[in-house]
């Protein structure tokens, strides 16, 4: 069993829906959870990054995290076509992130 | 720089041979990372150093990997005897300090293609 498992998609939606990403994660020690974003031929960059279980918000975009049954969420509202892009959920262990697969997002105007 | 460099941004090289993929971190980051993307794939840990600490070699997947970290600031990933199943993104990050990841910064990455 993989530690982070996430729906590699790819997930397309028209401008303006709300977009629900998700993950699941094996180990119950975690407590710390990101989400990247990487545009095309890019680096990963930090979205949203939470510490143990609750919600984070941050203009567009909230993070979830639910520790009771180890899914990590990232809702994105009122899409945009540049929002286009892989999401990437990121767990904190010792001296590393364990990233998921990501999922291709496209938001079509 | 403003960033974390990486250079070069694209590499081909032939089945055999060795390569060098060069890290340039955000100037006083002290900590440091190679990670390895390939198709299908999320990110996968490679190494860490943390200062004048012994570097986290755990993710090299064979010993044929191997990285160096000059100076505390510069590093080289060395891929030797190059297969094809060593083609992905080779993506480097850096950090102010062994943090617990909300304080990376990663390059745009080297593709790496073996022919």
């Amino acid at each position: 069993q993989k530690e982070v498992e996430q729906d590699p998609g790819p997930l397309s939606v028209p401008e303006g829906a709300i977009v629900s990403l998700n993950c699941t994660y094996s180990n119950s020690a975690f407590q710390y959870f990101m989400w990247y974003r990487q545009y095309s031929r890019k680096g990963p960059e930090l979205l949203m990054y939470t510490y143990s279980s609750g919600n984070k918000e941050d203009g567009r975009f909230t993070a979830q995290v639910d520790k009771s049954s180890k899914y990590i969420s990232l809702f994105i509202r009122d899409s945009q076509p540049s929002d286009s892009a892989t999401y990437l959920c990121a767990i904190s262990a010792t001296n590393k992130l364990i990233f998921g697969t990501g999922t291709l997002l496209a938001v079509q105007p | 720089g403003a960033g974390v460099s990486q250079s070069p941004s694209n590499k081909v090289t032939e089945k055999g041979k060795d390569v060098e993929l060069r890290c340039d971190p955000i100037s006083g980051h002290t900590a440091l990372y190679w990670y390895r993307q390939s198709l299908g794939q999320g990110l996968e840990f490679l190494i860490y150093f943390q200062g004048n600490s012994a570097p986290d070699k755990s993710g090299l997947p064979s010993d044929r990997f191997s990285a160096e970290r000059t100076g505390g600031s510069v590093s080289t990933l060395t891929i030797q005897r190059t297969q094809q199943e060593d083609s992905a993104v080779y993506l480097c990050a850096s950090s102010p300090g062994s943090d617990r990841g909300g304080g990376y910064t990663f390059g745009s990455g080297t593709r790496l293609t073996v022919v």
